[in-house]
C-alpha cells in the first residue's frame, strides 16, 4: 500500500523526442506527486510536482499527467536534450500525519542521444 | 543561499565497525530527513526530525541505527555495527515545511562502503 511502482527502469531517446516514465501507487491517501531529477554523484532535485486535484501540470518541457482514478501519473519531457540524461524518480507523500514524507519509486534512468 | 551540506563524501569500512554521517540543513530549515539509497533504488525514508524532535522514524533499524539533532540544527546518523547490506548513499534533505507541500532540498549524500 505504501508502495510507488515506476517504470521503465531504463529509457534511451533521441535528442529532440519525447521522454515517457510512469507511476502507479495504491494508497489513496497520497496526496502530493513530485518527481525528482538524480544526477550521478548528486542528491535529487525536485523537477516539478502535482496536487490531484489538477490533471496536468506544464513546466517548460516538463509535464505531469495525473489520473487520478486509475492511481496513475506520469512525466513527460518534451524536445529531450542530452543534457536531461539522469535518473528521474515519482514519488508521492500521505495526508495523514502532515509529516511531508516522501515514498519514492525505483527509478528511471533515462539516456538521450545527440 | 547554501545547500544542504554532508560529510564525508565517501566512507569505506568493514563489517561490524561503526561510522557516522554528518549533516547541515539549509539555515532555517525546522525539517531535517535522513534517507538511504540502496544503488538502483529510490531513497527510503530512514527518519525525520521536526526541529530537535523525531516525527518519524518507522523504518530506522533502530538495533544498529541512530541519530541525533541535538540543537535543532545539524544532525548525525551512526551505524553500530554495520552489515554488507548497509552499504548505500545516506541523503541529507530539509525543508522549511511551511505547508506539508514544501520542497525537501538533497545534500549530495555520504556514499558507504561495508566491505
Amino acid at each position: 500500500q505504501q508502495q510507488v511502482k515506476q517504470s521503465p527502469q531504463s529509457l534511451i531517446v533521441q535528442k529532440g523526442g519525447i521522454s515517457i516514465i510512469n507511476c502507479a501507487y495504491e494508497n489513496t491517501a497520497f496526496d502530493y506527486f513530485p518527481w525528482y531529477q538524480q544526477f550521478p554523484g548528486k542528491g535529487p532535485a525536485l523537477l516539478i510536482a502535482i496536487r490531484p486535484d489538477v490533471s496536468e501540470k506544464k513546466e517548460g518541457r516538463f509535464t505531469i499527467s495525473f489520473n487520478k482514478s486509475a492511481k496513475q501519473f506520469s512525466l513527460h519531457i518534451m524536445d529531450s536534450q542530452p543534457g536531461d540524461s539522469a535518473t528521474y524518480f515519482c514519488a508521492a507523500s500521505p495526508l495523514s500525519g502532515n509529516t511531508g514524507k516522501l515514498i519514492f519509486g525505483q527509478g528511471t534512468t533515462l539516456q538521450v542521444k545527440p | 543561499e547554501a545547500g544542504v551540506a554532508q560529510s564525508p563524501r565517501y566512507k569505506i569500512i568493514e563489517k561490524r565497525q561503526s561510522v557516522a554521517f554528518w549533516c547541515n540543513p539549509i539555515s532555517g530549515h525546522a525539517t531535517l530527513y535522513w534517507y538511504q539509497q540502496i544503488l538502483g533504488q529510490g531513497p527510503k525514508l530512514l527518519i525525520q526530525f521536526q526541529n530537535n524532535g523525531v516525527v518519524d522514524d518507522s523504518q530506522l533499524p533502530k538495533d544498529r541505527f541512530s541519530a541525533e539533532r541535538l540543537k535543532g540544527v545539524d544532525s548525525t546518523l551512526k551505524i553500530q555495527p554495520a552489515k554488507l547490506e548497509d552499504s548505500a548513499v545516506y541523503l541529507c534533505a530539509s525543508s522549511s515545511l511551511q505547508g506539508w507541500t514544501d520542497t525537501q532540498y538533497f545534500g549530495p549524500g555520504t556514499r558507504l562502503t561495508v566491505l
